[in-house]
């Protein structure tokens, strides 16, 4: 069974922070996935990564960077943390093959004060 | 510009009726198509896929249409179950040498007992 785990289910951060989001997967997949999910707007892409330090921009890229140094662990980084990054944060693995779904962790609710 | 669409924020299904969620896409490469359930405080969960080059798939209650001409997909959940009130977002996927998933707003369904 696919297990996408995110270190932290809820987190709360001051301002100006720099935040680390944690995603470990287990099945050695290449394809891994940031996205955020606030209310009416859906899950935004914000980074996604196809290979161990390989690594593309989303659609909302802006004041988060991404690390991947292990094919099981992609990083999410917040370099200054904003009120406005307030967030459902969830990471998601490809599954493999050419037409495969994502699966995705728990997510981390992310508050920003 | 919003690739993937869901009009409708929520709808209302009684116990034991369809339920049919509505998903609008505008990219012509997108070749794979998703759905996914979601409960609150939880990573959403894949239920259903399809691949371009079908028009229907079908698995247990839920199946999902493919209207490539209209750029158009929908869900239909029958019958529908008090545990089926969720929100439920579509995705669309393209490859252009890696892989994207692109989600809509979501739906929010409601079953009424």
């Amino acid at each position: 069974d696919v297990k996408v785990t995110q270190s932290s289910r809820y987190l709360v951060k001051r301002t100006g922070e720099k935040v680390f989001l944690e995603c470990v997967q287990d099945m050695d997949h290449e394809n891994m996935f940031w996205y955020r999910q606030d209310p009416g707007l859906g899950l935004r892409l914000i980074y996604f990564s196809y290979d161990v330090k390989m690594k593309e921009k989303g659609d909302i890229p802006e004041g988060y960077s991404v690390s991947r140094e292990k094919k099981e662990r992609f990083s999410l980084i917040l370099e200054s943390a904003s009120t406005n990054q307030t967030s459902m944060y969830l990471c998601a693995m490809k599954g493999p093959g050419y037409n495969s779904p994502l699966h995705f962790g728990n997510g981390t609710r992310l508050t920003v004060t | 510009d919003q690739q993937v669409k869901q009009n409708s924020p929520s709808l209302s299904v009684q116990e034991g009726r369809i339920s049919i969620l509505n998903c609008d896409y505008t990219n012509s490469m997108f070749d794979y198509f998703l759905w996914y359930k979601k409960y609150p405080a939880e990573g959403p969960t894949f239920l259903i896929s399809i691949s371009s080059i079908k028009d229907k798939n079908e698995d247990g209650r839920f199946t999902v249409f493919l209207n490539k001409s209209a750029k158009h997909l929908s869900l239909h959940i029958v019958p529908s179950q008090p545990g089926d009130s969720a929100v439920y977002f579509c995705a669309a996927s393209a490859y252009s040498g890696t892989y994207k998933y692109i989600f809509g707003t979501g739906t929010r369904l409601k079953v009424l007992a």
